[in-house]
């Protein structure tokens, strides 16, 4: 069984730090890497995607992937309070052709304190 | 542009019965995905359409489920016999083939 894992948090930071959030995978063949932001009662809305090993950033949002680790992580710098949601890591899975399936983690609730 | 519609935002119904719940895609969105997720929990992969293929229906809970696709476009999806457990919030997705997912607003179910 493939599996995306995520500590479910709550990971409570103060407003203007930085938020790290993490994900592990078992799918060693994954070539797709995803950060959905999904606030209480709304739909996930992707945060940022990643491919290939390293780092990628998108304003206050860096990912991080190391396919070697099975491991992708994402950085939000300058945390706000509207930044307080779950986010959802989700993977693609190789043993569905063309990278059409994603497997899904729990996610990790973010609390940023004013 | 407009984004993923689904509709109704919220539907109520008497176990037993049968719902039908609608997704409108991004126009030009050849794959199209439903989900379930149930209050506090994780997505569940429901079934997938791409194109013209055979759906992958590997994640339908039980044969009470069904879905399809209209001309590569609007789907339904198909709950008979409603059961408590059928309560969750239905998420439709929508994407170019390979490129990350744009969900809707959300069907919120709950079976009385």
């Amino acid at each position: 069984q493939k599996e995306v894992e995520q500590n479910s948090g709550p990971l409570s930071v103060p407003e203007g730090a930085i938020a790290s959030l993490n994900c592990t995978y078992s799918d060693r063949v994954s070539q797709s890497f995803f950060w959905y932001r999904q606030y209480s009662g709304k739909s996930p809305e992707l945060i940022m995607s990643i491919y290939s090993n390293g780092d990628k950033e998108d304003g206050r949002f860096t990912a991080q992937l190391n396919k070697a680790s099975q491991y992708v992580s994402l950085l939000i710098r300058d945390s706000q309070p509207s930044d307080s949601a779950t986010y959802l890591c989700a993977v693609t899975d190789s043993n569905a052709g063309n990278n059409r399936k994603l497997i899904w983690g729990l996610g990790t609730s973010l609390a940023v304190n004013p | 542009g407009a984004g993923v519609s689904q509709s109704p935002s919220n539907k109520v119904t008497e176990k037993g019965k049968d719902v039908e719940l609608r997704c409108d895609p991004i126009s030009g969105h050849t794959a199209l995905y439903w989900y379930r997720q149930s209050l506090g929990q994780g997505l569940e992969f429901l079934i997938y359409f791409q194109g013209n293929s055979a759906p992958d229906k590997s994640g339908l809970p039980s044969d009470r489920f069904s879905a399809e696709r209209t001309g590569g476009s609007v789907s339904t999806l198909t709950i008979q016999r409603t059961q408590q457990e059928d309560s969750a919030v239905y998420l439709c997705a929508s994407s170019p083939t390979g490129s990350p997912l744009h969900f809707g607003n959300g069907t919120r179910l709950t079976v009385t």
